[in-house]
């Protein structure tokens, strides 16, 4: 069984710039959620997709999007970067079942100058 | 905005001690789950708690949920340098079709050997 992956690891833009994020999901699982954490703080749900259409979405700007695709995988876009757009950014997949454990990535580090 | 808050901050002890860190939340949950990052990474999911128990185990963790108080405790038994980590509470919420997880600020556990 293997687990969550996203990619790049590391990644440095300038303010203005577009970013993609990429995750592929662990074996199994059809739902996938997106987490933006600052350094020193817990991550902040951004949205989740499952059956490939956004199911939820937290208090972040229409820049932020995302894309879900037929064999689960997902991407993270951001439009018009601004410095506080870097972050750790987190992928996590989980089986559709309301509430049950999410999986976590090892994660992007976005830095934006 | 975060649901909740945990406490200590920070905690130093020893390898052999016991670390005890609480877990403090706003609303009524369907669960409560404890997940561990090390150095900025990813996050490791620890253990799931649901509404309607009191307490788990698993290895050297104990859990403790107290739904009246909106609390939740996670103890580490004989801890090791290994332990050395951040941990947060995360308290699901339920919407339409999914849940989405939402995080304390996390204590920074620091364990000496």
């Amino acid at each position: 069984e293997t687990g969550v992956t996203q990619s790049p690891t590391h990644l440095i833009k300038t303010r203005g710039q577009q970013v993609t994020l990429r995750c592929s999901s662990q074996s199994g699982h059809n739902t996938v959620s997106w987490y933006q954490q600052a350094l020193g703080q817990g991550p902040q749900f951004i949205f989740q997709y499952y059956r490939e259409e956004e199911n939820g979405r937290g208090n972040f700007p229409p820049r932020f999007s995302g894309l879900q695709f037929p064999n689960y995988s997902s991407e993270l876009n951001v439009n018009a970067l601004e410095l506080d757009d870097s972050a750790l950014y987190l992928c996590a997949s989980s089986r559709w079942d309301r509430g049950e454990t999410q999986y976590f990535g090892p994660g992007t580090r976005l830095l934006v100058l | 905005s975060q649901q909740g808050e945990e406490d200590p901050q920070a905690l130093s002890i020893q390898e052999g001690e016991n670390a005890t860190m609480n877990c403090s939340y706003k609303t009524s949950i369907n669960n409560l789950q404890w997940y561990r990052q090390n150095s900025g990474r990813g996050l490791v999911h620890l253990i799931l708690i649901r509404s309607n128990e009191r307490e788990k185990h698993s290895g050297r963790l104990r859990v403790t949920l107290d739904t009246s108080k909106k609390s939740s405790s996670l103890l580490i038994t004989a801890s090791r340098a290994a332990d050395t980590a951040s941990y947060f509470c995360a308290t699901v919420v339920i919407y339409n079709q999914g849940g989405k997880l939402i995080f304390g600020q996390g204590t920074e556990l620091s364990v000496k050997p």
